[in-house]
């Protein structure tokens, strides 16, 4: 079975300053990761994902993620904040071990970014 | 490409009345799921269709729950004799079922049952 773990329920953080949150998984095969961003009274919008090749992949608005196999890990970064960035982030994973590619996703972690 | 939508996003019942939601996804997208998603946790998986066919149900859906998407389009999900513990927000998401696994969500249908 596959789980996700956000350490962090909310992450404060001043505007420009740089931020990481965290993502762990568990999972005994292969896995997809993703990152989902849910803006207050609006659906959950794909942020950035993994599938295969470069560990390290980037968003259009400056966010990036590392996958780390070894310490099962998938944190995303963003060098400097906005306040437009204030939003809850939602971690998941998926594998082929399901036909469904269902995601599995992790509480979630509310970053608010501080003027 | 207008997007998932939902209807309604908001439903307030009583216990024991049933209720059902609408999940219309993008256009040409063969794969279309529920998830739920309860207060200050993350979305959980429900079920799943590949076309018309539900192929994969989560053991979170009881026998209180039914899904249905005939012709392959939209999707209903009904509850039946809903209690508390119903409460949440059910999400419905849509791909294309390529190797991307890109799920697009739809803005959700919050459900208050008292």
């Amino acid at each position: 079975a596959q789980s996700v773990t956000q350490l962090d329920s909310q992450v404060p953080v001043f505007e420009e300053a740089p931020v990481e949150l965290r993502c762990n998984y568990s999972s005994s095969v292969s896995v997809y990761l993703f990152w989902y961003v849910q803006y207050p009274n609006q659906g959950l919008q794909l942020l950035l994902k993994y599938l295969s090749g470069s560990t390290l992949v980037e968003s259009i608005n400056g966010f990036e993620a590392e996958f780390n196999k070894s310490q099962t890990s998938f944190h995303l970064r963003k060098p400097s904040v906005h306040i437009s960035d204030t939003a809850e982030y939602f971690c998941a994973v998926s594998t082929d071990q399901t036909g469904a590619n269902n995601l599995f996703f992790g509480t979630g972690t509310r970053l608010t970014v501080i003027p | 490409d207008t997007g998932v939508s939902q209807n309604p996003r908001h439903k307030i019942t009583k216990r024991g009345q049933n209720v059902t939601f609408r999940c219309d996804p993008i256009s040409e997208h063969n794969r279309l799921y529920w998830y739920r998603q309860t207060l200050g946790q993350g979305p959980e998986f429900l079920t799943y269709f590949q076309n018309e066919a539900q192929l994969e149900k989560s053991r979170l859906l009881s026998d209180r729950f039914s899904a249905e998407r005939p012709k392959g389009s939209f999707s209903t999900l009904e509850i039946q004799r809903t209690e508390q513990g119903d409460s949440a927000m059910y999400l419905c998401a849509s791909s294309l079922g390529t190797a991307t696994y890109e799920q697009y969500f739809g803005p959700g249908t919050r459900l208050t049952v008292t």
